[in-house]
């Protein structure tokens, strides 16, 4: 049972513009949700996180918004760079126990 | 994607103690598997990527006799953390897939050393 979504495999962007990211969830209980960012053979990237109390996070050019009753997190790149292409995932976590979307290839076109 | 199985999902030793984790892909034949280190709100660290019938690929600075895998069969791999002290206490966290896929992780496990 996938308790976190993300719909989306891949995602392409022209330079400058924004990047929207999106992920859905279905336990109401998480905790706190958190994106990484992951480039070929090496493991994610700790980005940004948000607590399930918040509804927006910003740092620099990345926003995390969190709608608990729509269960749906977005991050918001602006504006995009060429060096933001990567896979994105998020993740929720409750407890000790963490779950992962599958990830968002994102692709910024110089 | 695919359904990825890890347990436990806590475990609390005491200090020079064998833990040992396994990760179960449920439904995809995984011939490459991934392990990963993660301390609170961090980045997930690579430690080695396990290999399906060979030996495990250990990224630099991992200790090869210290997180032992086994990649036996291409539904299962384990990490076993050997004679675990209280430094090695975090969260452990494997995956597998990748391309058009997509990657799937275990629910992590927790370890904690006393």
């Amino acid at each position: 049972d996938q308790q976190v979504k993300q719909n989306s495999p891949s995602l392409s962007v022209q330079e400058g513009r924004i990047s929207i990211l999106n992920c859905d969830y279905t336990n109401s209980m998480f905790d706190y949700f958190l994106w990484y960012k992951k480039y070929p053979a090496e493991g994610p990237t700790f980005l940004i996180s948000i607590s399930s109390i918040k509804d927006k996070n910003e740092d620099g050019r990345f926003t995390v918004f969190l709608n608990k009753s729509a269960k749906h997190l977005s991050l918001h790149i602006v504006p995009s760079q060429p060096g933001d292409s990567a896979v994105y995932f998020c993740a929720a976590v409750t407890g000790n126990q963490f779950y992962f979307g599958t990830g968002t290839s994102l692709t910024v076109i110089p | 994607g695919a359904v990825v199985s890890q347990h436990p999902s806590r475990v609390i030793c005491k200090s020079g103690t064998s833990v040992k984790i396994e990760c179960r892909s449920l439904d995809f034949q995984a011939t490459t598997m991934f392990w990963y280190r993660q301390f609170p709100k961090q980045s997930l660290m690579l430690m080695a990527t396990s290999n399906e019938g060979s030996k495990a690929t250990y990224e630099q600075g991992v200790e090869k006799d210290k997180f032992l895998i086994n990649h036996a069969s291409l539904t299962l791999s384990t990490l076993t953390v050997a004679s675990a002290h209280p430094e090695d206490s975090s969260f452990y966290i494997c995956s597998v897939g990748g391309g058009r896929y997509g990657y799937t992780f275990g629910s992590g496990t927790r370890l904690t050393v006393v």
